[in-house]
């Protein structure tokens, strides 16, 4: 079974640009949630998606959108990137989205910002 | 306010001593943790956690967490460390149907050979 798969893996953008990231979640998993990671924040959660609907949204401007389409892959999109965006993000799937359930990571991408 | 404390950020260790590895959590309702650990350029792994029941849980890779609810904690132990456990451990707590996971800001562990 392939495990979450998180493309680009790496991306490089200027200030201002904006960025579409992707995450295929294993298949048969429903939940799919995005984290960004820095050396200065640690991980924080940005949104979760189940069943093409946004159930959760952590404390992120509004420059921080997703989706979640009806074969459960998921995209996240930052428009007007600032230098402050550049970090490392992650996706995680798990079946049913309940906190009981085992998440499954992605290797995530690294998003550098010029 | 939830939250999840590692008071160790950086931690280094002889090969074959024992480790571990200090997590406080603030939570209102009944918590779930978590210990995760993460590679270098690596996403997160899971090494166990804890529901309910029996407060002692055990992972893999050979490691294991006690819970104690009268100190808010989750330490995560291992008897003879490994050189290849060498990576950023993370301690989170969540709760209710949501995968959203609050993580505490990990701590680096170095192995001495």
């Amino acid at each position: 079974k392939a495990g979450v798969t998180q493309t680009p893996r790496y991306l490089i953008k200027t200030r201002g640009q904006q960025v579409t990231l992707s995450c295929s979640p294993i298949s048969g998993h429903r939940s799919v949630s995005w984290y960004q990671q820095t050396p200065g924040q640690g991980l924080q959660f940005l949104f979760e998606y189940f069943s093409e609907t946004q159930r959760n949204k952590g404390n992120f401007p509004g420059r921080f959108s997703g989706r979640q389409f009806s074969n459960s892959r998921s995209e996240m999109n930052v428009s007007t990137l600032e230098l402050g965006d550049s970090a490392l993000y992650l996706c995680a799937s798990s079946a049913q989205g309940a906190t009981n359930e085992k998440l499954f990571f992605g290797s995530g991408t690294q998003l550098s910002v010029l | 306010a939830q939250s999840v404390t590692q008071p160790d950020i950086h931690i280094t260790v002889s090969e074959g001593a024992s480790l571990e590895l200090r997590c406080n959590y603030s939570y209102g309702a009944t918590p779930y943790l978590f210990w995760y650990v993460q590679s270098p350029g690596q996403g997160l792994q899971l090494l166990l956690k804890y529901f309910s029941g029996d407060t002692l849980v055990q992972g893999i890779k050979g490691f294991e967490a006690e819970f104690k609810r009268s100190q808010s904690s989750f330490n995560l132990r291992k008897p003879s460390v490994h050189w290849s456990d060498a990576a950023e451990y993370f301690c989170a707590v969540g709760g209710g149907a949501t995968n959203k996971l609050i993580f505490g800001t990990g701590t680096l562990l170095a192995v001495q050979p």
